[in-house]
């Protein structure tokens, strides 16, 4: 199955700083998501994002399938972006998840 | 709308019981899944549903069974349960090609 690789895998913040997060994957995929699973275990849809760039108000992902990389971008960051945050690729039958990154924003 | 609900939330079994967790959705989606998040990894894939009627192992399918009878509805099934099937259970569909997680079970296995 494929591999998935997240960098770093613990990130600490002071609130308002900007940060990027990286998920590697070893094989061609048609499907990419990112994931936000928040301190009481919540695991929330970010970005389906196989390809190409997209921005959800402070944060935004690209993907550049051709390199197997994807990036996460969160700007002016907040205590509430605590928490883990995962890259999962593959295809919908078997989407394989990394280890995550764990973001810690200390106000 | 509930999306997808997860029942029990808690369960402490022993080694060699049996339990079944419930998954349900009200969002008429055909793929639904079972994973399990162990501390300091991510989530593997034990097994998934294409349809009502189908089944299909994922990545660490043994001691597990699943049924789906009901397209709203997948059941995991622990027949004996072993403490290395301590772990947080979630369920998730797929809708638009996004995966919609349910809150998960939290299940220890002493």
């Amino acid at each position: 199955g494929i591999q998935v690789e997240q960098s770093p895998p613990d990130l600490i913040l002071q609130e308002g700083a900007n940060s990027t997060l990286r998920c590697n994957f070893s094989d061609s995929v048609n499907n990419l998501q990112w994931f936000h699973q928040n301190p009481w275990g919540q695991l929330i849809n970010l970005f389906y994002i196989p390809s190409g760039t997209k921005q959800n108000g402070r944060l935004s992902a690209t993907t550049v399938a051709t390199e197997r990389y994807s990036l996460l971008y969160i700007s002016s960051s907040q205590t509430t972006d605590s928490g883990v945050y995962f890259c999962a690729a593959g295809n919908n039958n078997d989407m394989r998840f990394g280890a995550g990154t764990r973001l810690t924003v200390k106000p | 709308n509930a999306g997808v609900t997860q029942t029990p939330k808690f369960r402490v079994l022993k080694t060699g019981q049996s339990m079944t967790l419930l998954c349900a959705q009200d969002m008429n989606h055909e793929y639904m899944y079972w994973y399990r998040q162990d501390p300091g990894m991510g989530l593997r894939l034990i097994h998934y549903s294409v349809g009502e009627g189908t089944t299909a192992k994922g990545e660490v399918p043994d001691g597990y069974n699943v049924s789906r009878l009901k397209k709203q509805n997948f059941l995991l099934g622990l027949e004996s349960a072993a403490p290395s099937q301590t772990s947080v259970y979630f369920c998730a569909t797929v809708g638009g090609a996004s995966l919609h997680f349910g809150n998960g079970t939290r299940l220890t296995v002493t």
